[in-house]
C-alpha cells in the first residue's frame, strides 16, 4: 500500500523559504505511471494545486506561483521537495503531497490525484 | 480564483438524493478534459472519490456518481448517508493556465 508523508517545519518567517520534504513507502518513486504533486489548503479556504513533478525531474507548476516554487525529486531516497520562497501570511496552509496516477480508461488517458499524504501545517509568521 | 464553479453548500435528509454541479468553461471541462470530484472529511486529506468524470475507485460506493457535459459536470449522491457529511471538491485541467490541475471552489454536503 502506497503511502506518502509529510515533513519539514511548521513555522516559517515572513519573506523566508517554506522547504517540506514528501517520503513516498510502499512503491517506488520511479513508477512511469506516477507524477508527484503538492497541493495546499489554506484556513477554511479550498484546495489549490502548486505543481507537479516526473520522476525524470520534469516539471509543471502552478502560474500564479511559478515565480517562487522550485520542486525537485531525489529517486534514491524515494523523495520529493517543494521550496517556496518569499513566503507572506498568504503562504500559510495545510501542504499536502500526493501521487498524480495516469490510467487508461476505455482505450482514454486519464490522471488523478489518488493517494495524498496527512498534509502538514505551515504557519507563516514572525 | 478558482476556474471551476461549485455551489458552497448542498442539503439533503437521510436516504435522498443530493446532486452538486461545478461549472467550467472551453479552456477546462468544455475541452473535454476530465473531471475529477474528491471528499474531504473534516480534519482529513481529501480523498479521490470519482476519476475520468464517472469511474470510482476501488472502495467507493456505488451510490456516488459522476457525469459530465458541455462546460459543466455533475457529482450526484443517491441514498445520501451521515457519513457523508463533508466537502467536496471538482477537479479538471485548464490549457488556459500553462497546463494547471485547477480545483473547485468546493461544496459543503450536510446531512440534515
Amino acid at each position: 500500500q502506497l503511502h506518502l508523508q509529510e515533513s519539514g517545519p511548521g513555522l516559517v518567517k515572513p519573506s523566508e523559504t517554506l522547504s517540506l520534504t514528501c517520503t513516498v513507502s510502499g512503491g517506488s518513486i520511479s513508477n512511469t505511471n506516477s507524477y508527484w504533486g503538492w497541493i495546499r489548503q489554506p484556513p477554511g479556504k479550498g484546495l489549490e494545486w502548486i505543481g507537479s513533478i516526473y520522476y525524470s525531474g520534469s516539471t509543471y507548476y502552478n502560474p500564479s506561483l511559478k515565480s517562487r516554487v522550485t520542486i525537485s525529486v531525489e529517486t534514491s531516497k524515494n523523495q520529493f521537495s517543494l521550496k517556496l520562497r518569499s513566503v507572506t501570511a498568504a503562504d500559510t496552509a495545510v501542504y499536502y503531497c500526493a501521487r498524480r496516477r495516469e490510467w487508461t480508461v476505455a482505450g482514454n488517458f486519464v490522471t488523478a490525484f489518488d493517494i495524498w499524504g496527512q498534509g502538514t501545517m505551515v504557519t507563516v509568521s514572525s | 480564483q478558482s476556474v471551476l464553479t461549485q455551489p458552497p453548500s448542498v442539503s439533503g435528509a437521510p436516504g435522498q438524493r443530493v446532486t452538486i454541479s461545478c461549472t467550467g468553461s472551453s479552456s477546462n471541462i468544455g475541452t473535454g478534459y476530465d473531471v475529477h470530484w474528491y471528499q474531504q472529511l473534516p480534519g482529513t486529506a481529501p480523498k479521490l472519490l470519482i476519476y475520468g468524470n464517472n469511474n470510482r475507485p476501488s472502495g467507493v460506493p456505488e451510490r456516488f456518481s459522476g457525469s459530465k457535459s458541455g462546460t459543466s459536470a455533475s457529482l450526484a449522491i443517491t441514498g445520501l448517508q451521515a457519513e457523508d457529511e463533508a466537502d467536496y471538491y471538482c477537479q479538471s485541467y485548464d490549457s488556459s493556465l500553462s497546463g494547471s490541475r485547477v480545483f473547485g471552489t468546493g461544496t459543503k454536503v450536510t446531512v440534515l
